[in-house]
């Protein structure tokens, strides 16, 4: 059976320090791959997403990055964070297109910065 | 753009009551429509979902049905109970769009025993 996976749970980090987050995918082959934030009051935001390794698309312009080294790997990344980019982080993947097939989400991680 | 609307929360119901989550999209072509939940401190599953006018999805007791003609999706459950209280996204996919789903803002949910 497939499973999502992200990691850490938690995490506090300044304003001005860099962020990586890490979401694994397993049980499946090439994957469609999404990265979303939820802050409150705002619903759920499309940050990126990845039809394939090295393609990646972004949806808002940000100071974050999404990078696709690995087939069932999506990394989110920062060099330098924000206040405003406290949140929750929730990685997601689908099977195929997104109009035919469920999105799987993994559990978040909520990232506050200080 | 494609867009969703959905009822501002939070709605607070006892239980057993009635519930309905009102859900209007915007869509350039015929989107798949889904409602996903998220239970305190999760990620968000699938509740439901429709594929085309006049489907009717259901799970748990939930239900939402494909409207074309009024653009809607309105989740329903005859009859609520605590474990009900989560967050639920209207959310749609236009195979028009890209490969990607548009959510709503989200509606929490609680149930009151």
């Amino acid at each position: 059976s497939q499973t999502i996976h992200q990691w850490p749970a938690t995490l506090v980090q300044p304003v001005g320090s860099p962020l990586s987050l890490e979401c694994t995918v397993e049980g499946t082959s090439n994957p469609n791959l999404y990265w979303y934030r939820q802050a409150a009051g705002r619903g759920l935001q499309l940050l990126f997403y990845s039809v394939g390794i090295g393609q990646i698309s972004s949806e808002v312009p940000q100071n974050l990055s999404a990078s696709r080294p690995q087939d069932r790997q999506f990394i989110l990344s920062s060099k330098k964070l924000l206040l405003s980019d406290s949140g929750f982080y929730l990685c997601a993947w689908s099977e195929g297109l997104a109009h035919d097939n469920e999105q799987f989400f993994g559990p978040g991680t909520r990232l506050t910065v200080l | 753009g494609d867009s969703v609307t959905q009822m501002e929360g939070p709605v607070t119901l006892s239980e057993e009551a009635c519930l309905t989550i009102n859900c209007t999209y915007t869509a350039t072509g015929y989107p798949s429509l889904f409602w996903y939940v998220q239970y305190p401190g999760e990620g968000l599953q699938l509740l439901l979902k429709a594929t085309k006018a006049d489907d009717k999805g259901s799970n748990k007791g939930f239900e939402a049905t494909y409207r074309k003609e009024t653009t809607s999706f309105h989740l329903e459950k005859g009859s609520v109970q605590v474990s009900d209280s989560a967050v639920y996204f209207c959310a749609l996919s236009d195979p028009n769009r890209d490969d990607k789903i548009i959510f709503g803002k989200g509606t929490r949910l609680h149930i009151l025993p």
